[in-house]
């Protein structure tokens, strides 16, 4: 069925550092990424989209690129910052006209300075 | 302009009793998902409304639960009786038009929900 499986945390940074999250999915068609961002005591927020294959999703500094052959969209940062820290929620929509978001199980981010 | 109010923020409550939580989404906006996380998993789908009318319940996980929008604006979510794996965080959220992928969806802060 479908499913999305990213990297399990807590992950802690320095800040400045180099962040990556994985993320893979298991979808039937062809289906749209989305990065989720939940700062604390706060909604979800949508922090990046991807609608197609090869498509690069970019926003505060982080990218993800939908990448269809290894069905993976890793969330990616160059230089983070405290403000960074929350969970991150890999999700997708499938193509298949129903709109339900499938999610991963998040993975929360500390940045500290 | 105000976001996705939920209502209450925490509930705890004992196994077997009745709660209900409460969303407000942004005015105008006719597209309502509710959605859950337990027990820090991923978070599921739970259902949608399209004004009053419920679009999709399929992630409605038993008839335990029953979800009403009356009138098209604030939604429902009642749990009777509520049962242990019941705890999670409810999220509701609201876009004005159809289609999560183009529409920008809003959420609230969660309904942090503990069964004990």
């Amino acid at each position: 069925g479908n499913s999305v499986t990213q990297m399990e945390g807590p992950v802690t940074l320095s800040e400045e550092a180099f962040l990556t999250i994985n993320c893979t999915y298991t979808a039937t068609g062809y289906p749209s990424l989305f990065w989720y961002v939940q700062y604390p005591g706060e909604g979800l927020q949508l922090l990046l989209k991807a609608t197609k294959a090869d498509d690069k999703g970019s926003n505060k500094g982080f990218e993800a690129t939908y990448r269809k052959e290894t069905t993976s969209f890793h969330l990616e940062k160059g230089s983070v910052q405290v403000s960074d820290s929350a969970v991150y929620f890999c999700a997708f929509v499938s193509n298949f006209g129903n709109e339900k978001l499938t999610f991963g199980t998040g993975t929360r981010l500390t940045i500290i300075p | 302009e105000a976001g996705v109010t939920q209502f209450p923020s925490h509930s705890v409550i004992e196994k077997g009793q009745t709660v209900t939580l409460r969303c407000d989404p942004i005015s105008g906006h006719d597209n309502l998902y509710w959605y859950r996380r337990v027990m820090g998993k991923e978070i599921k789908f739970l259902l949608h409304f399209v004004k009053e009318s419920k679009q999709d319940e399929s992630g409605m996980p038993n008839n335990r639960f029953l979800a009403e929008r009356t009138g098209g604006t604030y939604s429902t979510l009642k749990v009777q009786p509520a049962e242990l794996e019941d705890s999670g965080v409810y999220f509701c959220a609201s876009s004005q038009g159809w289609g999560t992928v183009n529409e920008k969806l809003f959420f609230g802060s969660g309904t942090q929900l503990s069964v004990l």
